[in-house]
């Protein structure tokens, strides 16, 4: 298994371009995360989804959009990008269930992106 | 609304000691509790997954206690080595996270 897969790894954009970052996972998990890191920072949940079709703001949702239109993909979306924006990006997915007991939660190795 | 803190933020120690890190949750309703390291630069790697319907779980010379009901976790390292430095995170089943205690040991 793959686990989860993000790219791009590395990304400069410029203020006012928009760009998607990636993230795939092929263990069927229902529950998906995006998460920004500033340095020396703790994570923060940008958005969340339960399952296809369903996503929910976390902390810091301003500025990025969402889709979950399958349960392996679940894209993140900039418009408009802001220097506010540089930060590492994590993905994540999880199957929390009380049946299953392969519940670990698995992360990306995560996207550099800087914005000029 | 589930927050997560841990005690102590960060920890500088020699090689060798024992150590305990600990972490609590607001909402006790959780599945299951994870602990992962984060080295610098780099992403998260899990270390132990407690299920809710366990008290512990060991992985080598790492022990992760979970008490469900008074809603915390402890993390225990034993003989710690310079390896272990990074930062420890724990998060109930939803990944909410807490900012994590950050372990320096020196030689």
């Amino acid at each position: 298994n793959a686990g989860v897969t993000q790219t791009p790894k590395f990304r400069i954009l410029k203020i006012g371009q928009s760009m998607t970052l990636q993230c795939t996972q092929d263990m069927n998990h229902n529950y998906m995360y995006w998460y920004r890191q500033d340095p020396g920072m703790g994570l923060k949940l940008i958005y969340y989804s339960v399952g296809a079709g369903i996503t929910d703001k976390g902390e810091v949702p301003n500025g990025y959009n969402v889709s979950r239109s399958t349960t392996e993909d679940f894209p993140l979306r900039l418009e408009l990008a802001a220097p506010s924006q540089t930060s590492v990006y994590f993905c994540a997915s999880s199957y929390p269930s009380r049946q299953r007991q392969d519940t670990e939660a698995f992360f990306g190795q995560g996207t550099r992106l800087t914005v000029v | 609304k589930q927050e997560v803190t841990q005690i102590p933020a960060a920890l500088s120690v020699p090689e060798g000691e024992n150590l305990v890190l600990n972490c609590s949750f607001t909402d006790s309703a959780i599945y299951n509790l994870q602990w992962f390291r984060q080295d610098p630069g780099k992403g998260l790697t899990s270390l132990l997954l407690i299920q809710s319907s366990q008290r512990e779980q060991t992985s080598g010379r790492l022990n992760a206690s979970l008490d469900k009901s008074s809603g915390r976790s402890t993390l225990y390292i034993a003989a710690s080595q310079p390896g272990d430095s990074a930062t420890y995170l724990c998060a109930p089943d939803k990944l909410i996270f807490g900012t994590g205690t950050r372990l320096q040991v020196f030689p």
